[in-house]
């Protein structure tokens, strides 16, 4: 089945404890894209990933980081969580470079920072 | 990015169709219009998209306006698990570069039995 995983789904952390949630797809899709989504202020994009070894920010990526040394996986990194962290988090990936196709997300990972 | 304006909610009744309107009079020439779903408790759900012609698949039917500045999505038969946030979305095609969906607001569709 094509699908778009994240790990954690839920996550309740203190600040400044560093982590990773997991992003994988098993679409062979050279796009990914986190997004964190907030009440009243919709889903905003963090980080995007072109191919392999191809990341660029998105709206809103400061505290955060990212790493694309695999076209299937697609981490996102807390180095130093803090409460205006606490969001929930999708991943995203497509086939498509340009704005012609579908994106397929992940089912989210809810994040507490305490 | 261009804007759309959604109603905030709608209401609509099981085995009914349904028409959720999308304005976009800022839209360019070649700006895609997509619509996204989310369910509770869930990620975004890809719906339908097109640039300029009616598009037809199988979770719904996508209307242009002739001049582009609007769209309506149809849902042909409510189900209850249509009940969702609908989001109309325009993506720019800045020649190869990000490809980002702003989501807006959206419009909380109820499907009452």
């Amino acid at each position: 089945e094509a699908q778009v995983t994240q790990n954690p789904r839920y996550l309740i952390t203190v600040t400044g404890k560093k982590l990773t949630v997991t992003c994988s797809q098993n679409m062979n899709h050279e796009y990914m894209s986190w997004y964190r989504q907030d009440p009243g202020l919709g889903l905003r994009q963090i980080y995007y990933s072109m191919n392999v070894e191809v990341t660029d920010k998105g709206d809103v990526p400061e505290g955060y980081k990212v790493s694309r040394k695999e076209k299937r996986n697609f981490p996102l990194i807390l180095e130093s969580p803090s409460p205006n962290q606490t969001s929930l988090y999708f991943c995203a990936s497509s086939r498509y470079r340009r704005l012609t196709g579908e994106q397929y997300f992940g089912p989210g990972t809810r994040l507490t920072v305490t | 990015d261009a804007k759309t304006t959604q109603p905030n909610s709608m209401e609509s009744n099981e085995e009914e169709p349904v028409h959720l309107p999308c304005n976009h009079s800022t839209i360019s020439g070649t700006d895609y219009i997509h619509w996204y779903r989310q369910l509770p408790s869930q990620g975004p759900e890809y719906v339908i998209h097109g640039l300029t012609s009616n598009v037809n698949n199988r979770m719904a039917s996508l209307a242009i306006a002739e001049d582009r500045k609007s769209s309506t999505l149809i849902l042909h038969r409510a189900t209850l698990r249509d009940a969702a946030v609908y989001y109309c979305i325009l993506s720019i095609d800045s020649g190869g570069s990000n490809y980002k969906l702003t989501f807006g607001k959206g419009t909380l569709l109820t499907v009452n039995p």
